[in-house]
């Protein structure tokens, strides 16, 4: 079974950093891209970026160029999300999804979502 | 950038009646590279349809995706109670780009 575990919820103050991360099984972990999306509350979907766990090769949206960091470790299954100084406009949920590209593109197994709380 | 607009904003339907959700976008697209997702809350989103009009695995067959261009559709066919729920369109572009739509509210009149 395809699986996708991000770690839990972040309570973080302005200008403190953060890494988050999301593992998956049930599937070859080098052979997917990886991408992240975040919600604000109350707000739809955006896409952020995405991650080739095989050989790191990694592209972003240019809404979030430059603010995040998104990288991979393919030996222990798990791509990670990272800021290294938070705004309290970073508070959102993240979700990593899994891009599937066989017989039309989609985000086919996602995250259950990690909530980031920026506030001093 | 292709831009998605999902219309309506919200729509207030009652269990049994037949749900169309529409999305627009500003350029054609491909309809290899059109999706939707249901969203309840506290979730994740979940994938509905991919490839326009095919469905996920797992899907029930009340579910339906159709179009081709700017004009795609999400039609359930008779609403149950786990169906209210918000809806979004999903788009594919180059660079590994994906972009959503802002979402249809589907709620219980």
């Amino acid at each position: 079974e395809v699986q996708l575990v991000q770690s839990g919820a972040e309570v973080k103050k302005p200008g403190e950093s953060l890494k988050i991360s999301c593992k998956g099984s049930g599937y070859s972990f080098t052979s997917y891209w990886i991408g992240w999306v975040r919600q604000m509350p109350g707000k739809g979907l955006e896409w952020m970026g995405i991650i080739y766990p095989g050989d790191s090769d990694t592209r972003y949206s240019p809404s979030f160029q430059g603010q995040v960091t998104i990288s991979a470790d393919k030996s222990i299954s798990t791509a990670y999300l990272q800021w290294s100084s938070l705004k309290a406009s970073d508070t959102a949920m993240y979700y990593c999804a899994r891009h599937q590209a066989v017989a039309g593109t989609r985000l086919d197994y996602w995250g259950q979502g990690t909530l980031v709380t920026v506030s001093s | 950038e292709i831009v998605l607009t999902q219309s309506p904003g919200t729509l207030s339907l009652s269990p049994g009646e037949r749900a169309t959700l529409s999305c627009r976008a500003s350029q054609s697209v491909s309809s290899s590279y059109l999706a939707w997702y249901q969203q309840k809350p506290g979730q994740a989103p979940r994938l509905l349809i991919y490839g326009a009009s095919s469905r996920a695995t797992g899907i029930p067959d009340r579910f339906s995706g159709s179009g081709s261009g700017t004009d795609f559709t999400l039609t359930i066919s008779r609403l149950e109670p786990e169906d209210f729920a918000v809806y979004y369109c999903q788009q594919y572009g180059s660079s590994l780009m994906y972009t959503f739509g802002q979402g249809t509210k589907l709620e219980i009149k």
